[in-house]
Parts: structure tokens; C-alpha cells; sequence
């Protein structure tokens, strides 16, 4: 089957760095996408991984480790606006460019 | 360059009625996805078109939904006979093609069945 995991909710303050991590298992792999979606409105395109290692975008990013099924995102320097969902999505074949997503992680940042 | 636009962005329908959801995707995308989002749960994928072909439609309830993407025009979600459990948020993703790796979603359109 396809599973994809990733914790409900996290908090964090303003400024501080936040971990959000993502395990999956899918019948293959052909690659790994972060989106952030804020309430009521459409996800929007944050990473994409599909070799091993950390890509680096600004105040974001995302580790991919394929041998282990798990990335993560890395957020930096907190802002309030950065409160959302937090989607990891996987493209599980190379003949259909669907995505599998998890369930999403809402983070609320505090000032 | 306009994004992935649908309509309508709200839709009430009342048990046994017909919705019709339409995507027009992002200029030069040839590639449209259609996701469906409960109320606290994910994504789920649904079915996947290029011009005038079903590509997968792996994630489609068996009944009452079908999806289309003519020549021209935009693409459409057709669900009849709606019931309680239709009602969700169903968000259409463009890409231009296999190349590509990223998905750029519409703002969806809330189905509401009562």
C-alpha cells in the first residue's frame, strides 16, 4: 500500500527553526514534494526531491533520504505568516505523475 | 501569465442534483489533475488527463464521477447524483508536461451538499 506520515500539529515562536518531518512507503518513488497550504486556499509549491541531501531555498529547506523513506523541511527565522498546512507529497511511478499525499501538519507560530 | 483558474469557487447542491466543476489550467499546461481534500484529512488524487485522454484515473469513485479534458476548453469534474459525502474541497493541479516536475494548483472549488 501507500502511506505517507506526518505529525497533525506543531507549534513554534517567532524566529525560531522548525523541523517538520515526513516517513513514507510507496510501491516506488520518483520523487518528494513539500507544499504549504493556508487555510481556504490552494497548496503552493515549496520543494522537490528525488536524490539523497538537502536542497536549500531561502528560509526553507527540505532533506530527502531515500534509503531510510523520510524527509524533512526545515523552516527558519519563524515568521507568523508561516502559520499553514504543511503538505509531503510523494510521486510513487514514473508512468503517471499523480501525487500521494499525507494527511498535512498544521503549524501555528506565537509571537 | 494567469495560474490555474476554476469555477465556480463555491457550489451548493442539494442530494440527487448534478455539479460540474471546471478547471482551466495555467497557458501551455497540457496536463491537468484532479485532487479532493475532505474536511481535515489530505489531498487525494483522483484522476489525471491530458488533452482528450484519461491518463489515471486510479483514484475515481466507480459511480456517479467522471472527468474530461477536451481539445478545448477547460477541463471538467462531472459528479450526478451528489450525496452528503461529495461535500469537500476539489482542487485541480496544471503541468506543462512530462518534464516537469511541479504541480501548480487552482484555488478549488467548495462543494456543499445538503
Amino acid at each position: 500500500g501507500q502511506n505517507i506520515d506526518q505529525p497533525t500539529e506543531m507549534t513554534a515562536t517567532e524566529g525560531a527553526i522548525v523541523q517538520i518531518n515526513c516517513t513514507y512507503q510507496t510501491s516506488g518513488f520518483n520523487g518528494l514534494f513539500w507544499y504549504q497550504q493556508h487555510a481556504g486556499e490552494a497548496p503552493t509549491f515549496l520543494s522537490y526531491n528525488v536524490l539523497d541531501g538537502l536542497e536549500e531555498k531561502g528560509r526553507f529547506s527540505s532533506f530527502l533520504s531515500r534509503s531510510k523513506g523520510y524527509s524533512y523541511l526545515l523552516l527558519k527565522e519563524l515568521q507568523m505568516k508561516d502559520s499553514a498546512s504543511y503538505l509531503c507529497a510523494v510521486r510513487a511511478a514514473y508512468n503517471t505523475d499523480k501525487l500521494i499525499f499525507g494527511t498535512g501538519t498544521r503549524l501555528q507560530v506565537f509571537p | 501569465n494567469a495560474g490555474v483558474m476554476q469555477n465556480p469557487r463555491h457550489l451548493v447542491r442539494r442530494r440527487g442534483q448534478e455539479a460540474r466543476l471546471r478547471c482551466s489550467p495555467m497557458k501551455g499546461h497540457s496536463h491537468v489533475y484532479w485532487y479532493r481534500q475532505l474536511p481535515e484529512e489530505g489531498l487525494k488524487f483522483m484522476v489525471y488527463l491530458q488533452k482528450e485522454n484519461i491518463i489515471d484515473e486510479s483514484g475515481m469513485p466507480k459511480e456517479r464521477f467522471s472527468a474530461e479534458f477536451p481539445k478545448e476548453g477547460p477541463s471538467i469534474l462531472r459528479i450526478q447524483q451528489v450525496v452528503r459525502g461529495d461535500s469537500a474541497a476539489y482542487f485541480c493541479a496544471s503541468s506543462p508536461g512530462a518534464s516537469s516536475y511541479e504541480q501548480y494548483f487552482g484555488p478549488g472549488t467548495r462543494l456543499t451538499v445538503t
